[in-house]
């Protein structure tokens, strides 16, 4: 079974601070990562990392992929209080052909003014 | 280009009463994927359809709940004769394979 795993499971920081969060798999017929951010209602899409493109950047966010040690962090410089959200990952996998999409629990990041 | 629409948004449903939630992919996304987000809790997946298959349904519960991605038509997820434990909000997702899912808003379902 596929498992997609983040940490920590949720995290309070002050505006400015800078956030690390992570997440590591194990799936078969691994093809992608990808990061959503979740405020009140639908994710929205962050980046997605895959073997040719193992690291992005969108202003103060920042998303390495390791595909040895299976795992990726998304990084936050300059927290703002706009920031606080639910954080998830997912791990898109090979089924043949066809795709799946498994998610993680996701990171509650509070920022405080 | 309307993004992935699901209705309705909000639905209430007494207990032994049936659900619908309809979800419609982003125009030319033959993929479609169904989570369910309980409280305190991250998004789980579901079911995964294409136009008239059901490629994975894995993580749907074994009874009451079924999902249909007909060939004209939305994806509709069915729960029969719910229960409080069904509440929850439901997600549902599109895509084409090797491109980021979009997600639809959402449908809260409540059962009292």
């Amino acid at each position: 079974e596929d498992k997609v795993v983040q940490s920590p499971l949720s995290l309070v920081v002050h505006e400015g601070d800078t956030v690390t969060l992570n997440c590591s798999y194990e799936v078969t017929n691994f093809r992608s990562l990808l990061w959503y951010k979740q405020e009140k209602k639908a994710p929205t899409f962050l980046f997605m990392l895959t073997s040719s493109g193992i690291e992005k950047k969108s202003g103060r966010l920042s998303s390495i992929l390791d595909k040895k040690e299976l795992s990726s962090i998304l990084n936050i410089t300059a927290t703002q209080t706009g920031d606080s959200a639910i954080y998830l990952c997912a791990v898109e996998a090979l089924t043949g052909a066809n795709s799946k999409l498994t998610f993680g629990k996701g990171i509650t990041l509070s920022v405080r003014p | 280009n309307a993004g992935v629409m699901q209705n309705p948004r909000h639905l209430v449903r007494r207990r032994g009463q049936e659900a619908r939630l309809r979800c419609s992919p982003m125009k030319g996304h033959s993929h479609v994927y169904w989570y369910r987000q309980l409280p305190e809790e991250g998004l789980k997946f579901m079911v995964y359809l294409q136009k008239e298959n059901i490629i994975d349904e894995s993580g749907m519960p074994k009874e009451r709940f079924s999902a249909e991605f007909p060939k004209e038509g939305p994806s509709i997820l069915r729960i029969q004769q719910v229960v409080r434990g069904d509440s929850a909000a439901y997600f549902c997702a599109s895509s084409t394979p090797g491109q980021k899912a979009f997600f639809g808003q959402g449908t809260r379902l409540t059962v009292v």
